[in-house]
């Protein structure tokens, strides 16, 4: 079975924090995914990162950066966190895309409060 | 006009009976469709993965899949309380696959 975890399951900063959130995969997987998720908003892609050291941004990457220093771990940062950044934020993972089965699967998600 | 949408519901169905969600998307080249379930609080856990025209059944679940009329639909039968959740449809753009665009879910409410 797939594993992709997350350091936190709650969390609650101030405002003007950085913040680290964490996510480790355990299937080899070679993309990795951050997303937040509003009510009424649905999934909202963040950043994601094809390779070790590679990252692109999603639709809304503007306040966060991300890092991959290791294949199995992808982390998100909030460089000086806003009340506007509370919500919560799931991690994926998946196969690259190889014609066949990819589908992404997710951590346990982190409740992230800012104050 | 969203990539992906659905309608939030409830959608209400009594236990045992058929449960049918429903997903349209705007990229006419889109490739590759998913289901996942998402209960209250939790985060969202793959149910079906769907890649070309048709049907393709797992146990209770069958997704079914129309790219001429741009819609991916999942039945759910024998509905038990327990598939109370929120549905969310996935699918990817031609350009990129490893891309998805989520729907912002359909509330099922299955009542004992």
């Amino acid at each position: 079975d797939v594993k992709v975890t997350q350091s936190s399951r709650y969390l609650v900063k101030r405002t003007g924090e950085k913040v680290f959130l964490e996510c480790v995969q355990d299937m080899d997987h070679e993309n990795m995914f951050w997303y937040r998720q509003d009510p009424g908003l649905g999934l909202r892609l963040i950043y994601f990162s094809y390779d070790v050291k590679m990252k692109e941004k999603g639709d809304i990457p503007e306040g966060y950066s991300v890092s991959r220093e290791k294949k199995e771990r992808f982390s998100l940062i909030l460089e000086s966190a806003s009340t506007n950044q509370t919500s919560m934020y799931l991690c994926a993972s998946s196969l690259e895309f190889s014609g066949s089965s990819y589908e992404q699967y997710f951590g346990p998600g982190t409740r992230l409060t800012v104050t | 006009q969203k990539e992906v949408e659905q309608n939030s519901g409830p959608l209400s169905v009594p236990e045992g009976a058929i449960a049918s969600l429903n997903c349209t998307y705007s990229d006419r080249g889109s490739q590759s469709f998913f289901w996942y379930r998402q209960y209250s609080g939790k985060s969202p856990e793959l149910i079906m993965s769907i890649y070309s025209n048709g049907d393709k059944e797992d146990g209770r679940f069958t997704a079914q899949l129309n790219k001429a009329s741009q819609y991916v639909s999942l039945l759910i039968r024998d509905s038990q309380p327990s598939d109370s959740a929120t549905y969310l449809c996935a699918v990817t753009p031609i350009y990129n696959f490893n891309k998805f665009y989520f729907g912002s879910g359909t509330k099922l409410n299955v009542k004992p």
